[in-house]
């Protein structure tokens, strides 16, 4: 069955680039109708969607993280990756990676990943 | 900026029924928003339960099920087990051309 996997640095600086990378296996990520999505949770808080991209490359931002947020897909790699610009404190949290299946009349998230925790501190 | 809201906690007995509601801040919750719902214990990701309003992932528990009510998204636990104390949280659909998901805040069930 398909699983997801996060990985990337647990530490980053305040003000540089966090990056992640999601690493889909038992199953080709350009097949299918699927988006792949980005998901935050800080600590005893709740989840923030942050954005996704389809498997034809295509993306969909959080408004509120826009204009930091890059989602990319490697499908050589069957990765998809995220990239969050000048973080603060304030991006401190367990990143999660989801799958978001397309169908007619239905969308459905069922396949997540086991979550990275991040800490943006110097 | 687009609020979804739901109740912060509630508590059940063992055996008894309770839902829990999803509350959009653009009006009622219809088809459209295709509702998915997601239970969160302490330490693991998050696990799908429903998608689109009502429709069960192959290893939903059958006492878990979804539907609109009274311009909501509602997620109905019934024969509650002690097994569904969690986290529960809503994510709703924003079409047009910026599309967004949002996640509701949460309801902390207590089953007690």
């Amino acid at each position: 069955q398909v699983q997801l996997q996060e990985s990337g640095p647990g530490l980053v600086k305040p003000s540089q680039t966090l990056s992640l990378t999601c690493t889909v296996s038992g199953g080709s990520i350009s097949s299918g109708s699927y988006y792949w999505s980005w998901i935050r949770q800080p600590a005893g808080k709740g989840l923030e969607w942050i954005g996704r991209i389809y498997t034809s490359g295509s993306t969909n931002y959080n408004p509120s993280l826009k204009s930091r947020v890059t989602i990319s897909v490697d499908t050589s790699k069957n990765q998809f990756s995220l990239k969050l610009s000048s973080v603060t404190a304030a991006d401190t949290a367990v990143y999660y990676c989801a799958r978001e299946v397309l169908m007619p009349e239905v969308d459905a998230f069922d396949i997540w990943g086991q979550g990275t925790m991040v800490t943006v501190s110097s | 900026q687009t609020v979804v809201t739901q109740e912060p906690s509630l508590t059940v007995s063992p055996g008894g029924t309770v839902t829990l509601t999803c509350a959009s801040s653009t009006g009622a919750v219809t088809s459209g928003y295709y509702p998915n719902w997601f239970q969160q214990k302490p330490g693991q990701a998050p696990r799908a339960l429903i998608y689109s309003t009502s429709n069960k992932h192959s290893w939903t528990p059958a006492r878990f099920s979804g539907s609109l009510l009274g311009g909501k998204a509602a997620l109905t636990l019934s024969g509650v087990q002690p097994e569904d104390e969690a986290e529960y949280y809503c994510l709703l659909y924003y079409g047009g051309a910026q599309p967004s998901w949002v996640f509701g805040g949460g309801t902390k069930l207590t089953v007690l």
